[in-house]
């Protein structure tokens, strides 16, 4: 049973508009949040966290959100780039345990 | 600082052969990390090492095994490969500071 869902395998949004990532988990237990990017041919590169304590984090372009209630979180990139194009994974994990990945989302930004 | 480092980076075995794979971690970072990305299933957690103990176990069969040497760097092996073992292996590394993990290129696995 899967317990992180990305249950869009892909999305294409126009260069310029707001690319919505999302992620659902199952265990409440789950405190550390974590979006990597991952070109191909390329191991995954960390992008930006959130820990449960908070809602929300900004990096620049990128922005995650946090709905420990709906036990969902989502990536915001504003604007989005041709460059973002990439395949975005959402990661999650307890206190020294195994970091849990979700199956990834591609993204494509269209020029 | 260097980052990730992982030998080979392409492997051709047939099945039945054996394999092991290399890392290096991030100097300073005691904890090795391994995963295997096929198409369609994400990133799959194999196992972690941490000061040479074996951390954490995901759900592969004993096929798979690894260890940590004094120096962090880790190596994993498997044994009597199947097609299904064809993937991309990942290896991470991470600091008992920050709860992020940096990967590594990765070892492309292709089993004949």
């Amino acid at each position: 049973d899967q317990q992180v869902k990305q249950n869009s395998p892909s999305l294409s949004v126009q260069e310029g508009r707001i690319s919505i990532l999302n992620c659902d988990y199952t265990n409440s237990m789950f405190d550390y949040f974590l979006w990597y990017k991952k070109y191909p041919a390329e191991g995954p590169t960390f992008l930006i966290s959130i820990s449960s304590i908070k809602d929300k984090n900004e990096d620049g372009r990128f922005t995650v959100f946090l709905n420990k209630s709906a036990k969902h979180l989502s990536l915001h990139i504003v604007p989005s780039q041709p460059g973002d194009s990439a395949v975005y994974f959402c990661a999650v994990k307890t206190s020294y345990d195994k970091v849990i990945f979700g199956p990834g989302t591609s993204l494509s930004v269209i020029p | 600082k260097a980052g990730v480092t992982q030998t080979p980076r392409y492997l051709i075995k047939t099945r039945g052969q054996q394999v092991t794979l290399s890392c290096s971690p991030i100097s300073g970072h005691r904890s090795v990390s391994w995963y295997q990305q096929t198409p369609g299933q994400g990133l799959q957690f194999l196992f972690e090492y941490f000061s040479e103990t074996q951390r954490n176990k995901g759900n592969f069969p004993g096929r798979f095994s690894g260890r940590q040497f004094s120096n962090s760097r880790s190596e994993m092996n498997v044994s009597t490969l199947e097609l299904g073992d064809s993937a991309l292996y990942l290896c991470a590394s991470s600091s008992p500071v920050l709860d992020t993990q940096y990967f590594g290129p990765g070892t492309r696995l292709t089993v004949l």
